[in-house]
């Protein structure tokens, strides 16, 4: 049962240009969402996260939107940069017995064409 | 700015053998965490820790895993008796609590590889 998925697992886009990664997930008990990025052979960094009070964060060129009813987020780089290519995990967290227990997904492979 | 530390990077080993993964979190951080990522499939988590006992583990998480914190510095992974299907990078991650907005964080993977 994947509670959180990333449907695409790549995604192409020309240096300058937006890049929207896309996030479903399934249990109604996550209220907190996250983004990490990761490099070949480096652990994930975090990248943004949201509240499921809110339906939009913005860090500089990284804006989260989340829509609750649909279940649905996304990330939206822009300008994509080349630096940005990496794999973009969205994760799903939810209170577990005292802490915050996270599910990732599959991951989306971004590439930033120069 | 304060990293998890895993060792070794790379660990070989036969099948059958026993592995321990190392991992020291970030000094005041409270919950720890081992995750796994077999080649091109997700980040699946196999157990976390608090106070000194298993918070929650997964159904991956065996009896032939074990974790321990031995010394209030490391946190270990035990896999007593290693299978092919073991090989995978093994990622630690420590937090004080995820509603800093920093979520975890992660250390750069110890990835194993049972022959």
């Amino acid at each position: 049962d994947q509670q959180v998925k990333q449907n695409s697992p790549s995604l192409s886009v020309q240096e300058g240009r937006i890049s929207i990664l896309n996030c479903d997930y399934t249990n109604s008990m996550f209220d907190y969402f996250l983004w990490y990025k990761k490099y070949p052979a480096e652990g994930p960094t975090f990248l943004i996260s949201i509240s499921s009070i809110k339906d939009k964060n913005e860090d500089g060129r990284f804006t989260v939107f989340l829509n609750k009813s649909a279940k649905h987020l996304s990330l939206h780089i822009v300008p994509s940069q080349p630096g940005d290519s990496a794999v973009y995990f969205c994760a799903a967290s939810e209170n577990s017995g005292g802490y915050q227990k996270v599910t990732f997904g599959t991951g989306t492979k971004l590439q930033v064409i120069p | 700015e304060p990293e998890v530390t895993q060792t070794p990077s790379h660990q070989v080993t036969q099948m059958g053998q026993e592995v321990i993964l190392r991992c020291v979190p970030i000094s005041n951080h409270l919950y720890f965490y081992w995750y796994r990522q077999i080649l091109g499939q997700k980040v699946e988590f196999l157990v976390s820790f608090y106070n000194n006992e298993i918070s929650e583990k997964s159904e991956i998480f065996d009896d032939q895993f074990s974790v321990e914190r031995p010394d209030g510095s490391n946190f270990t992974l035990k896999i007593r008796s290693t299978k092919l299907e073991d090989s995978a990078m093994y990622f630690c991650a420590s937090s004080v609590h995820l509603r800093d907005s920093y979520g975890y964080t992660f250390g750069s993977g110890t990835r194993l590889t049972v022959v």
